[in-house]
């Protein structure tokens, strides 16, 4: 139990357009979702938490305008990288937590390479 | 500022030796640690949860030690296999539900020669 999927697993676009990342939580519910990007070599640095049917909190220095997130149900949220640019290219993960403990079950990761 | 280290160069031991990851931090106290295993190009799998009231936990082959006073956590791992390779990251929270945030450590890269 505690699946969560990703998807896609990659994508490549060109600069100035957005891309939408899903992550769903395959066989339980998600009251909390959250979204972390990783660059080489470096640690896990969150960039919003969502719960369902509110508005996401941004870590300092994310910006909300381009990364929006959408947590419409328990078991979807959605990242759009909005005007992608070559510096936003990272590794996006998505982590979501069941709400009766402190465990958050990861997914695959999004390999994001902006041209 | 909050700060969390892992030993940052890689960790190369023999099959069957117990490989030991150090976690420490700074500024910061705890609710919980967690530790977990990332593979190249995936996302971190959850291994174990330790609480600041609690010194030592096992699963298996994997043990954790917790110490708040040295603001130090310990990941051992007994009789490792080449599978075990990977990148383990320690994790601290808050504690108190689901909402609550983690902050990762930059992993440590452990390989288990055969």
């Amino acid at each position: 139990g505690a699946v969560v999927s990703q998807h896609p697993s990659w994508v490549i676009c060109k600069s100035g357009t957005s891309v939408k990342i899903e992550c769903r939580s395959l066989d339980f519910q998600a009251t909390t979702m959250f979204w972390y990007r990783q660059f080489p070599k470096q640690s896990l640095m969150l960039m919003a938490t969502s719960n369902e049917g509110s508005k996401a909190t941004y870590e300092q220095g994310v910006e909300k305008d381009k990364f929006l997130i959408n947590h419409a149900s328990l078991t979807l949220s959605t990242l759009t990288v909005t005007s992608a640019h070559p510096e936003d290219s990272s590794f996006y993960i998505c982590s979501a937590s069941r709400g009766e403990s402190d465990t958050q079950y990861f997914g695959p990761g999004t390999r994001l390479t902006v041209l | 500022s909050q700060k969390i280290e892992q030993n940052s160069e890689a960790l190369n031991i023999q099959e069957g030796k117990t490989a030991t990851l150090t976690c420490n931090y700074t500024n910061y106290s705890p609710a919980y640690l967690q530790w977990y295993r990332q593979d190249p190009g995936r996302g971190p799998v959850f291994l174990l949860l330790i609480r600041e009231n609690e010194k030592e936990k096992r699963k298996e082959r994997l043990k954790v030690t917790f110490d708040t006073t040295l603001k130090q956590s310990l990941f051992h791992i007994t009789a490792s296999q080449p599978a075990d390779s990977a990148t383990y990251l320690c994790a601290l929270g808050d504690g108190g539900g689901a909402t609550n945030k983690l902050i990762f450590g930059t992993g440590t890269l452990l390989a288990v020669q055969p």
